[in-house]
């Protein structure tokens, strides 16, 4: 079964500070997503990449998919109180179910 | 919009006791999940349903069973609660396939 790993496990930083997330798969991604989950909600879709060396940015935030497909990273620019939560990969390995990542807690501080 | 709804929110059961979360999504989506969430250990897929009418077992599918009711609603029932069973579970929807999915604002479980 396909696992995703995500490094960081946690990550504090101070306001204005740049950061990256990783998220490393078992298997060939067929399709990879991020997620944002606020402290004690549920999650918010972030965005999706599917091929290759694919790259998509929302406002301070840019996913990179890597050209083999296994790795994906999330990248803040100047990071803001706003941006903390936990940030989860997940993947469906071609198959309508979707598994996620253990999660990457951000605290940014003033 | 009310989205995905999860009911309870918060549940503390005894060992052996039984219960049904119930999660119910307005947005005609086909597929509903259900996920449980441990500190460390991310979100664990348990069971889910592509369409009306199947249903099919997650990476952590034991001590669990699920009913898809309709195309609004996918409940997921503890026969026999146990402590291991101590989560926050969320249900989700999603149109099949899109990889986007829709969560609800999770049910604390607690299972003495």
């Amino acid at each position: 079964s396909q696992e995703l790993e995500q490094s960081p496990q946690s990550l504090i930083v101070q306001e204005g500070k740049n950061l990256t997330i990783n998220c490393t798969s078992s298997k060939t991604l067929y399709g990879l997503y991020w997620y944002k989950q606020k402290y004690g909600e549920g999650l918010i879709f972030l965005m999706m990449l599917q091929k290759g060396g694919e790259e998509k940015s929302h406002e301070k935030i840019t996913a990179k998919l890597d050209e083999k497909k296994q790795q994906s990273s999330l990248h803040i620019t100047a990071s803001q109180p706003s941006h903390a939560g936990i940030y989860l990969c997940g993947a469906d390995g071609r198959t309508d179910k979707l598994i996620f990542g253990t999660g990457t807690r951000l605290q940014v501080f003033p | 919009n009310a989205g995905v709804t999860q009911t309870p929110k918060f549940q503390v059961l005894k060992t052996g006791q039984s219960m049904t979360l119930q999660c119910a999504q307005d947005m005609n989506h086909n597929s509903m999940y259900w996920y449980r969430q441990d500190p460390g250990m991310g979100l664990r897929l348990i069971y889910y349903s592509a369409s009306e009418g199947t249903t099919d077992k997650g990476e952590v599918p034991n001590g669990y069973n699920v009913s898809r009711l309709n195309k609004r609603e996918f409940s997921l029932r503890l026969e026999s609660a146990a402590p291991s069973q101590t989560s926050v579970y969320f249900c989700a929807s999603s149109v099949w396939g899109s990889g986007e999915l829709f969560f609800g604002e999770g049910s604390r479980l607690t299972v003495l």
